[in-house]
């Protein structure tokens, strides 16, 4: 199917852990994006990428890791998972051209415990 | 830093009324502005976009923009209880493909 899906949409992992959240799109869009959301912090960019193998920190980048070796792949990795990473994560992609908003897959709600 | 400010809300509404969501943001740069619906427990969906000073209709929603002043709008007509959402207001500097977005506004429409 055409889009951006994420996987898995729910997990629960215990502190210390390594967790991985897949992102998948199917647009061949140049630019991705790994978000957490919040209440009372809206959609915070935690890494983007604007091409396979070109990635970059955003705004709450600490705890995580992002690679790229796919256009169509962008995983995100928490390497010791924390407490206060529990959120709701999205995935989105744009392209570069045309209207350039950005599509968002459907989110991962992570709780650790 | 840039930032985009909304007023959290609840913006509570009748139904039939319209509704009127505002957006500020610091970037003088910004080119671009995007106006997202988020549904309870469901990823933002894009609404509008627009570009350009003035305003942009899209069936019962429009948007309005103000680059002096540095503030977008989004009004939606005749709002339905379907309408009852989070909207999210995102902006774009020019040479930047990056979206920051601001916290939200509730809205809730009430029959």
């Amino acid at each position: 199917d055409a889009g951006i899906t994420q996987s898995p949409r729910y997990k629960i992992t215990e502190t210390g852990r390594q967790v991985t959240l897949m992102c998948h799109q199917t647009w061949s869009h140049s630019y991705m994006f790994w978000y957490r959301q919040d209440l009372g912090h809206g959609l915070r960019l935690i890494y983007y990428s604007a091409a396979a193998d070109i990635t970059d920190k955003g705004e709450v980048p600490d705890g995580y890791v992002v690679s790229r070796s796919k256009t169509e792949n962008f995983p995100l990795t928490l390497e010791s998972a924390t407490r206060s990473q529990t959120s709701v994560y999205f995935c989105a992609s744009s392209n570069t051209g045309g209207s350039t908003e950005a599509f968002f897959g459907q989110g991962t709600r992570l709780t650790v415990v | 830093q840039k930032e985009v400010e909304q007023n959290s809300g609840p913006l509570s509404v009748p139904e039939g009324a319209i509704a009127s969501l505002n957006c500020t943001y610091s970037d003088r740069g910004s080119q671009s502005f995007f106006w997202y619906r988020q549904y309870s427990g469901k990823s933002p969906e894009l609404i509008m976009f627009i570009y350009s000073n003035g305003d942009k209709e899209d069936g019962r929603f429009t948007a309005q923009l103000n680059k002096a002043s540095q503030y977008v709008s989004l009004l939606i007509r005749d709002s339905q209880p379907s309408d009852s959402a989070t909207y999210l207001c995102a902006v774009r500097s020019g040479g930047s493909y990056i979206p920051t977005f601001g916290r939200g506004t509730s809205l809730i429409v009430h029959p």
